[in-house]
C-alpha cells in the first residue's frame, strides 16, 4: 500500500540555523501537502504542491516537489522559536486518501 | 463559522466498553476522515467518506466503525475498546473529494484502561 516516509524524526537547532525535513513516497504522488502541528494543537495546512519540480516559498519556508513526484522537502531558513512544532508531509496517489508521514519534530533553542 | 468540531475532548474508557466520537463540520465539505495520532507514528488514516452514504477504509480500520448519514456529521464508533486504541483522534474534512487543504478538529484524547 501507499507509504510516506519522513526524516528526520527529530531535529534540534539553535535559533538562526536552517532546518530541512524530507519526505519520500513508495509510489508516485498526485500531490503533496505540508502541515504544521504546534505542541498540544492540531495540524494546520501550510501548502500543497501538484506539479513535478514545483518550488513554492512562504517567507522563510521553501517547499519542493521532486521531478518524479515521489519526494518532497521543506526548508526553513534562519529558524525562530515560533517555528517549534511537528511538520508533516501528506500525499495522495490519485485516489481520495491522504496519507501522512510520521512527522519531523523541530526544537529551537534560543 | 465553527469549522470542524469534535466531541468529547477527553474520554477514559474501560476495556470492552463502547463509545462514539463525534465530528461535525459546517463548511459543506464533501470529504471527511478520521486519523489517530500516536507518538512516533504520525497520523494514520482510520476511515474516510467522500459524501453522505459513502465510506471506505483507511490504513488502520480494524476496531472502528463509521457512517455518514448527513454531509455535516461523521461519527467514529469503537464497539469494544482495547488499550491499543488509546490515542489522540483527529477528524479532518476538505471541500472537494480528491484534493485540497484538510481542516482538522482540535482532537479527542482517548484512554482505554
Amino acid at each position: 500500500g501507499q507509504q510516506v516516509m519522513q526524516i528526520p524524526q527529530y531535529q534540534h537547532v539553535q535559533e538562526g540555523e536552517d532546518f530541512t525535513t524530507y519526505c519520500n513516497s513508495s509510489t508516485t504522488l498526485s500531490n503533496i501537502q505540508w502541515y504544521k502541528q504546534r505542541p498540544g494543537g492540531h495540524p494546520v495546512f501550510l501548502i500543497q504542491l501538484v506539479k513535478s519540480g514545483e518550488v513554492k516559498k512562504q517567507k522563510r519556508l521553501t517547499f519542493q516537489f521532486g521531478e518524479a513526484k515521489k519526494n518532497s522537502s521543506l526548508h526553513i531558513t534562519a529558524t525562530q522559536t515560533t517555528d517549534v512544532g511537528t511538520y508533516f508531509c501528506a500525499g495522495q496517489t490519485g485516489g481520495f486518501k491522504t496519507i501522512f508521514g510520521a512527522g519531523t519534530r523541530l526544537f529551537v533553542k534560543a | 463559522n465553527a469549522g470542524v468540531t469534535q466531541t468529547p475532548k477527553f474520554q477514559v474508557l474501560k476495556t470492552g466498553q463502547s463509545m462514539t466520537l463525534q465530528c461535525a463540520q459546517d463548511m459543506n465539505h464533501e470529504y471527511m476522515s478520521w486519523y489517530r495520532q500516536d507518538p512516533g507514528m504520525g497520523l494514520r488514516l482510520i476511515h474516510y467518506s467522500v459524501g453522505a452514504g459513502i465510506t471506505d477504509q483507511g490504513e488502520v480500520p480494524n476496531g472502528y466503525n463509521v457512517s455518514r448519514s448527513t454531509t455535516e456529521d461523521f461519527p467514529l464508533r469503537l464497539l469494544s475498546a482495547a488499550p491499543s486504541q488509546t490515542s489522540v483522534y483527529f477528524c479532518a474534512s476538505r471541500r472537494v473529494r480528491n484534493t485540497g487543504e484538510l481542516f482538522f478538529g482540535e482532537g479527542s484524547r482517548l484512554t482505554v484502561l
